[in-house]
């Protein structure tokens, strides 16, 4: 069965930089969310779409963006990074608001 | 403010063992539950999911049960092997109306050969 996608996997930024995460839902899922896992860290909601708009938003600085486009595809744009961004960063998917949440792979974030 | 709380933070059994998982939320208005499993460095794997009107859902060796009048839930891990080595999370929404969803810290399970 086809799983949340995500890329890349791995990137390497330095500070100040910027980073453009993407994220390919589960075909028909229309809802996408964005979490951050920290170092020994429980993951932490940063915010979601659904129907490409913005349905919740959880503590995402303001140096982040997110967008889900019209192929339900989502993209999670970091700038000005800092050291303290490095993480897992997931993306999830669902068929609909309140339904079960699929994660992906994740991407890991090291800030340098 | 919806807060999830895991017990035991680690646990190290011997292979064959029947073991439980304990995750306790404050906030009891909520519409399902789920179970996870984290590999190291790896992604969230979707154990089981547990709707507010269940009160228990089953998966193979895995068991979760729900009781939300007491704020609580259990993962029962039957006949445990080295394979079932993994973090297990368990997640509920924020508030009663939201997705988005709220972790605990895990248990850290060793099963030993």
């Amino acid at each position: 069965a086809a799983g949340v996608i995500q890329s890349p996997r791995h990137l390497i930024k330095e500070k100040r930089e910027t980073a453009t995460l993407k994220c390919y839902p589960i075909p028909r899922h229309d809802t996408v969310y964005w979490y951050q896992q920290g170092p020994g860290q429980d993951p932490q909601f940063l915010i979601s779409f659904y129907e490409k708009m913005q349905s919740d938003k959880g503590s995402i600085p303001d140096r982040f963006s997110a967008q889900q486009f019209s192929d339900y595809h989502s993209e999670l744009n970091m700038s000005s990074l800092e050291l303290g961004d490095s993480a897992l960063y997931f993306c999830a998917s669902s068929l609909n608001l309140f339904y079960e949440q699929y994660f992906g792979p994740g991407t890991r974030l090291t800030v340098t | 403010k919806q807060e999830v709380t895991q017990i035991p933070a680690a646990l190290s059994v011997p292979e064959g063992e029947n073991l439980v998982l304990n995750c306790s939320f404050t906030d009891s208005a909520i519409y399902n539950l789920q179970w996870f499993r984290q590999d190291p460095g790896k992604g969230l794997t979707s154990l089981l999911l547990i709707q507010s009107s269940q009160r228990e859902q089953t998966s193979g060796r895995l068991n979760a049960s729900l009781d939300k009048s007491s704020g609580r839930s259990t993962l029962y891990i039957a006949a445990s092997q080295p394979g079932d080595s993994a973090t297990y999370l368990c997640a509920v929404p924020l508030q009663g109306g939201s997705e988005k969803l709220v972790f605990g810290k895990g248990t850290k399970l060793t099963v030993n050969p």
